[in-house]
């Protein structure tokens, strides 16, 4: 079965700390692979997607991820958190680009100064 | 990036009335859209893919005659809630699939509470 695992489902950072929110997936396909963060009020942004080539994807706001295979993870990092990054995070697979998506439960954050 | 709308931003209705929510791609033309249904501290869950001048293609699970999607347009897409209960209360949410960047975009949601 298709599906996106996001073990936690909230963390609590401090400002200025590093900052990994871990997401696992189970696809049939070579899969194509999004981090959304999804603010109150707004729709959900795309910080960066992976399909193939290096494995560690640089995205918007000094985000990162790391895919790997053997573990069926993508895992987002930050090594420095704002107080602005907090809000909820959606991992999601899809089969290409601009297809629908399967999302995780998402990991909501909070950033104390 | 390409900016998508929906409308109502909130509806509150009772029971048994219908509601209509709106997708807008305002600077580009879509041929699909996708609408989302989360429920609160969830995920969200795909309902169904709008398709413009043919039918929408139902999730397993979802009624297709309580969920009417009609993809009046190339940039309009709506999701007309019939006979709405309770226990349909939730944020649903519409994405777009934009050719040129690659990527689709959400709209803000609609917030969905039934007396």
């Amino acid at each position: 079965a298709q599906s996106v695992t996001q073990p936690d489902i909230h963390i609590t950072v401090s400002e200025g700390a590093s900052l990994e929110l871990r997401c696992n997936y189970s696809y049939g396909a070579t899969p194509y692979l999004f981090w959304y963060v999804q603010s109150p009020g707004q729709g959900l942004q795309l910080l960066l997607k992976y399909f193939s080539g290096d494995t560690l994807v640089q995205g918007i706001k000094g985000f990162e991820a790391e895919f790997k295979r053997s573990q069926s993870s993508f895992n987002l990092r930050k090594p420095s958190v704002h107080w602005s990054d907090a809000a909820e995070y959606f991992c999601a697979v899809g089969a290409y680009n601009t297809d629908k998506l399967i999302f995780g439960t998402g990991t909501r954050l909070q950033v104390f100064p | 990036g390409a900016v998508v709308s929906q409308h109502p931003s909130r509806v509150i209705c009772k029971s048994g009335t219908s509601v209509k929510i709106e997708c807008r791609s305002l600077d580009f033309q879509a041929t699909t859209m996708f609408w989302y249904r989360q429920f609160p501290k969830q995920s969200l869950m795909l309902m169904a893919t709008s398709n413009e001048g043919s039918k929408a293609t139902y999730e397993q699970g979802v009624e297709k005659d309580k969920f009417l999607i009609n993809h009046a347009s190339l940039t309009l897409s709506t999701l007309t809630v019939t006979s709405a209960h309770p226990e349909d209360s939730s944020f649903y949410i519409c994405s777009v699939p934009h050719q040129t960047y690659n990527e689709q975009f959400f709209g803000p949601g609609t917030r969905l509470t039934v007396l």
